[in-house]
């Protein structure tokens, strides 16, 4: 059964710096490109960031570029995100989410909460 | 950005009756390997979204035969033939050709 259990989330002071993770399993972790989504609370969904298989290619959306960087272990069958200098405007669920082909997201993991606020 | 824009965003539907919903984006989603990259997802209240149908008409695995995607180019069509209890949530469409990725403002769909 493919699975994702994302964690790291909580609460952070504008400015600072926390690192998501997602543990996945039950699939080819390795043979995946991944992705980061997020949704503000009683908001739409907006796509983050993607790495490719290996790691060597990322994508991120204009919002979070130089401060967002996302990045894989395919050792450990986990992604992750690590975020910097973050922003009230940050706060949101963060999903991670497999990408099946031309990036439809097959699979969502529970997602995790970070809120940025002093 | 590719802007993609649903309507309705809000539809209240009766049991057993048909459901569509309309999304439009700015530019073509046509890739030049013939294939359109348009997909469809459902988040249900309090659950993570869940992909509903892939490149414009192809449902995912699971997904009832109730749910069916059509369209080309910019525009595009979800109908539920059959709207059933089970089908409340916000759908959304989202383009893969065009980076950024993008997703639709999302359409709530309830039940009356």
């Amino acid at each position: 059964e493919v699975q994702m259990v994302e964690s790291g989330g909580g609460l952070f002071q504008p400015g600072g710096s926390l690192r998501l993770s997602c543990a996945a399993s039950g699939f080819t972790f390795s043979n995946h490109w991944m992705n980061w989504v997020r949704q503000a609370p009683g908001k739409g969904l907006v796509w983050v960031s993607r790495v490719n298989t290996d790691g060597s290619g990322t994508t991120y959306a204009d919002s979070v570029k130089g401060r967002f960087t996302i990045s894989r272990d395919n050792a450990k069958n986990t992604l992750y995100l690590q975020m910097n200098s973050l922003r009230a405007e940050d706060t949101a669920v963060y999903y991670c989410a497999r990408d099946k082909y031309w990036n439809s997201f097959d699979y969502w993991g529970q997602g995790t909460l970070v809120t940025v606020s002093s | 950005d590719t802007v993609m824009t649903q309507t309705p965003l809000s539809l209240s539907v009766t049991p057993g009756q048909p459901a569509s919903i309309s999304c439009k984006s700015s530019q073509s989603l046509l890739h030049s390997d013939g294939n359109t990259y348009l997909h469809w997802y459902l988040q249900k209240p309090g659950q993570s979204p869940q992909l509903l149908i892939y490149e414009v008409s192809s449902r995912f695995s699971g997904v009832p035969d109730r749910f069916s995607g059509s369209g080309s180019g910019t525009d595009f069509t979800l109908k539920i033939s059959r709207v059933e209890a089970e089908d409340v949530g916000v759908y959304y469409c989202m383009q893969g050709l065009h980076l950024p990725l993008t997703f639709g403002e999302g359409t709530k769909v309830e039940i009356k």
